[in-house]
């Protein structure tokens, strides 16, 4: 049973770029969270989707958006790259219901250069 | 809003000796509080949790945290630690409320460095 995949592992931006994050949840999960975790502090929540709509969203400009498909799988966003968007990228997915019951996925390493 | 304080960013212990990692938190009722474990470039590793009941939570690797509500505080213990438990540990608060759902609120972690 694989857990939470997240893709890519590592990849590096411009200022100024676009960058689309992937995660697919454990098996039989159905929502998916994301969180930034820059470098030296822990991780904050970005925002969560449920039935393929956003259901709670944490303190983060409009740049960063997701999605969620069918399949459950979600989509991390941003627009408009800044250097300080530089982070580990981390996904979890849990049941709705059990949010805090959440697993996480190893994380996306993005630079913005 | 809730919050989590996480006093000591570096901790140095020996191989063997105790261990105790500092939390207070910051929330309006009984939160649900937790400790995850990241190894450098990994993502986060569940030790334990508190959602209710006895407030002496065992996890797993050997570690336990007690909840006390009069300290805010939910600190991490381990009797003996190994030197595989060198990592950076986090302390989190989940929200109970049902609008803040699965919103979870991290300290900013400390580092464990286990001597030889």
């Amino acid at each position: 049973d694989a857990g939470v995949t997240q893709s890519p592992t590592h990849l590096i931006k411009t200022r100024g770029q676009q960058v689309t994050l992937r995660c697919s949840p454990k098996s039989g999960h159905d929502t998916v969270s994301w969180y930034q975790q820059a470098l030296g502090q822990g991780p904050q929540f970005i925002f969560q989707y449920y039935e393929e709509e956003e259901r709670q969203r944490g303190n983060f400009p409009d740049r960063f958006s997701g999605h969620q498909f069918p399949n459950y799988s979600s989509e991390l966003n941003v627009n408009a790259l800044l250097l300080g968007d530089s982070a580990l990228y981390l996904c979890a997915s849990s049941l709705w219901g059990a949010q805090l019951r959440a697993f996480f996925g190893q994380g996306t390493r993005l630079t913005v250069v | 809003a809730q919050s989590v304080t996480q006093p000591d960013i570096h901790i140095t212990v020996s191989e063997g000796a105790s261990l105790e990692l500092r939390c207070n938190y910051s929330y309006g009722a009984t939160p649900y509080l937790f400790w995850y474990v990241q190894s450098p470039g990994q993502g986060l590793q569940l030790l334990l949790k508190y959602f209710s009941g006895d407030t002496l939570v065992q996890g797993i690797k050997g570690f336990e945290a007690e909840f006390k509500r009069s300290q805010s505080s939910f600190n991490l213990r381990k009797p003996s630690v190994h030197w595989s438990d060198a990592a950076e540990y986090f302390c989190a608060v989940g929200a109970r409320e049902a609008a803040n759902a699965g919103k979870s609120t991290f300290g900013d972690g400390t580092t464990l460095t286990v001597k030889p």
